[in-house]
C-alpha cells in the first residue's frame, strides 16, 4: 500500500491562478518533502516540511502539514507555464523516504 | 553546486539481457540512491548506499544488484531484463541518509526491453 499519495491525478489552470495540491500519507513521519519533477528530468525537491512545523515558504510556494489529520498541501501562487510539471510528495519514516504517484499540474497561457 | 550524471541516457535491451547503468556525482555525498519510476507512478528504491562499498537493500531490490565503485560513482545491473519491461531509472545522492537530507537526481536512463 501506498505510505504517502497524492489526493488528484491531474490538475488544469490557466496562467495566474492559484493552485493547491494535496497528498496524503498513512504512517507517523518525521517529514514531508514536495519534489517537482518536469518532463524529461528528475525531481527536484521544493519544500522540506519538518513533523513540529505547521507550514513553510519557498517563494511562490507554501507548504502546509497536518499530522492529525495525516495529509500536507502545496499551494502555488500566480503560477506560469513553467511549473507545468508532476507534484510529488515525499514521507520519511523510519529512515527511509517513500514517494507518491503525483499530481500532474498542467498551467495554460 | 553539482550535478549527477546518468549513463545512457536511453537503454534498449534483450529479454534476458544484463544490462548495466551508471550513475556519477561531483557533489562529494556520501549516500547515493537507485530508484525506478514506472509510467505515472511515483519512485521506488531498488538500492541505495551509505558510503562507498557498502549497499542496501531497498523495496525493489529483487532482479537487480548494485555496486559502490568509490564515492562519486554508483552502478544498477539488471540481472535479466524482462520483456516488454519499460521504466525509468533515476539516480540520486544526498549528503547524509538521514531524514532531512535533501536528495539531488539526475535525468534518469529510461529502459525499453523488446
Amino acid at each position: 500500500s501506498q505510505l504517502a499519495e497524492e489526493n488528484l491525478w491531474a490538475l488544469s489552470v490557466h496562467e495566474g491562478e492559484s493552485v493547491t495540491v494535496n497528498c496524503s500519507y498513512k504512517t507517523s513521519i518525521t517529514a514531508l518533502q514536495w519534489y517537482r519533477q518536469k518532463s524529461g528530468e528528475g525531481p527536484a525537491q521544493l519544500i522540506l516540511i519538518r513533523s513540529n512545523e505547521r507550514e513553510k515558504r519557498n517563494g511562490r510556494l507554501r507548504a502546509t502539514l497536518d499530522t492529525s489529520s495525516q495529509s500536507s498541501s502545496l499551494s502555488i501562487t500566480a503560477t506560469r507555464c513553467e511549473d507545468t510539471a508532476v507534484y510529488f510528495c515525499a514521507t520519511y519514516s523510519n529512515n527511509r523516504i517513500f514517494f507518491g504517484d503525483g499530481t500532474q499540474l498542467v498551467v495554460k497561457p | 553546486g553539482g550535478i549527477i550524471t546518468q549513463t545512457p541516457k536511453f537503454l534498449i535491451g534483450q529479454e534476458g539481457q544484463k544490462l548495466t547503468l551508471k550513475c556519477q556525482q561531483n557533489f562529494n555525498h556520501d549516500t547515493m540512491y537507485w530508484y525506478r519510476q514506472d509510467s505515472g507512478k511515483g519512485l521506488r528504491l531498488i538500492y541505495y548506499s551509505i558510503t562507498e562499498n557498502d549497499l542496501q537493500k531497498g523495496d525493489l531490490s529483487e532482479g537487480y544488484d548494485a555496486s559502490r565503485e568509490k564515492k562519486s560513482s554508483f552502478s544498477l545491473t539488471v540481472t535479466s531484463a524482462q520483456k516488454n519491461e519499460m521504466a525509468v531509472f533515476l539516480c540520486a545522492s544526498s549528503i547524509g541518509g538521514g531524514n532531512y537530507a535533501e536528495q539531488f537526481f539526475g535525468p534518469g536512463t529510461r529502459l525499453t526491453v523488446l
